[in-house]
């Protein structure tokens, strides 16, 4: 089955500076890889997702990349502010979502 | 239009007891899903639901476990004989279709605490 692999498992930025979450999948058949933040005590939400036929998608102040050679998908978080504060997933989708173990991010005002 | 919908939202069992938690999907959607997230872990899949029909519970437990999702109702799992083991959050999370570019919408969790 898949395997997600996630790191770091904590990250701690200065407000208004750039935080980058990796992962690493091991099924080349998985094609749709979801970010979700998990805030404390919440479910987790979808903040942005990309499909294996497009290399990078952006949206405002988040933009996730895949390499699909390389089997590895980036979150890029730029300009944060302290409501980023979260815990944050990435996935990989192949009949059946897998989560990596999670990014617990701070940001320090 | 009301987000995927879980109760309780907490659950408090003594070991050997039964528990059931609750999921009511987004309006429109008739898939469901099953997670369960133990204490700094990610979520790990349990199984995958349309209406009446279970279509992949690859994750569940053999035993203790059940899932069903009626025709009328919310989506229902079910744990047999509680163990200590069992407590964490459960998610429920609802998508429009099946595949992997129908986002899943998640619920807020049931928090069991098995004591």
């Amino acid at each position: 089955g898949e395997n997600v692999e996630q790191h770091p498992s904590t990250l701690s930025v200065q407000e208004g500076d750039s935080a980058v979450i990796k992962c690493t999948y091991s099924d080349s058949a998985s094609n749709y890889f979801p970010w979700y933040k998990q805030e404390l005590g919440k479910g987790p939400q979808l903040i942005i997702d990309i499909r294996s036929n497009v290399g990078e998608k952006k949206d405002q102040r988040i933009a996730v990349t895949l390499n699909k050679t390389a089997k590895h998908f980036s979150l890029h978080i730029t300009e944060t502010q302290p409501e980023d504060s979260a815990v944050y997933f990435c996935a990989a989708y192949n009949e059946k979502l897998t989560f990596g173990t999670g990014t617990r991010l701070t940001i320090i005002p | 239009n009301a987000g995927v919908m879980q109760n309780p939202r907490h659950l408090v069992r003594r070991r050997g007891q039964e528990a059931r938690l609750r999921c009511s999907p987004m309006k429109g959607h008739s898939h469901v899903y099953w997670y369960r997230q133990l204490p700094e872990e990610g979520l790990k899949f349990m199984v995958y639901l349309q209406k009446e029909n279970i279509i992949d519970e690859s994750g569940m437990p053999k035993e203790r476990f059940s899932a069903e999702f009626p025709k009328e109702g919310p989506s229902i799992l079910r744990i047999q004989q509680v163990v200590r083991g069992d407590s964490a959050a459960y998610f429920c999370a609802s998508s429009p279709g099946r595949g992997g570019y129908n986002e899943q919408f998640f619920g807020p969790g049931t928090r069991l605490t098995v004591l």
